[in-house]
């Protein structure tokens, strides 16, 4: 297991259309996280899952978006109906459980949207 | 809502010359992490950090945690055109937030 894996790594699309993103973690981790990333900003969380349970989602996460882990291993997460304004960086990381000083996650090398 | 402010947002400087940024937590986390992100690519950790007054070294890497583990350093000496990226703090507990980074640019 060469670490995380995203595809596609770059998508153009048009606004209205829906997309979806994949995020393949590092074998053994049982927890993965969502984040997003604007040009100048540090990564912004979206939302994370232990295993195959969505733990948390932040209230940047508008109802066009969602998440699924449906076997505990890869992810997706689909934007519907997308706006010029999720255009972005969507960045997946992936770690053991932990907390704290225990944490530490390793990102894949994100999927880059454009939203024409 | 848990806020960390990097200093400065931009710097660029000559190569060999020394460095420091900054990050200042409006709380305290359970560690502070430091990553180094380069263009089209993810964040790599490059520190965690736990105890107040803490230094950790990374060959030409410094890392300081405040005493009151809400602010931290990091200081470069004899930076090189390597050096190059965005640098970014994150406070950790049982999620990471990341603050907006420094984005370090090492002039040949």
């Amino acid at each position: 297991d060469t670490g995380v894996s995203q595809d596609p790594r770059h998508k153009i699309t048009k606004r209205g259309q829906n997309v979806t993103f994949r995020c393949d973690p590092i074998s053994e981790h049982n927890r993965l996280y969502w984040y997003r990333q604007t040009l100048g900003q540090g990564p912004e969380f979206l939302t994370y899952f232990q295993n195959e349970a969505q733990l948390e989602k932040s209230r940047l996460l508008s109802d066009r978006f969602s998440a699924e882990r449906p076997k505990g291993s890869f992810s997706t997460l689909e934007i519907q109906r997308t706006e010029q304004g999720d255009s972005a960086m969507y960045l997946c990381a992936s770690s053991l459980s932990g907390t704290g000083s225990s944490l530490t996650q390793y990102f894949g090398p994100g999927t880059r949207l454009l939203v024409l | 809502t848990q806020l960390l402010e990097q200093s400065p947002q931009f710097l660029s400087i000559q190569e060999g010359e020394n460095l420091t940024v900054y990050c200042n937590s409006s709380s305290v986390f359970s560690s502070l992490q430091w990553y180094r992100q380069e263009p089209g690519e993810g964040p790599v950790l490059l520190v965690t950090v736990v105890t107040g007054g803490e230094v950790k070294k990374l060959k030409r890497l410094t890392f300081q945690f405040g005493d009151a583990r809400k602010d931290s350093s990091l200081h470069i000496t004899a930076a090189q055109p390597g050096d190059t990226g965005l640098y970014l703090c994150a406070g950790v507990d049982d999620k990471i937030i990341f603050g907006k980074g420094t984005r370090l640019h090492i002039l040949p």
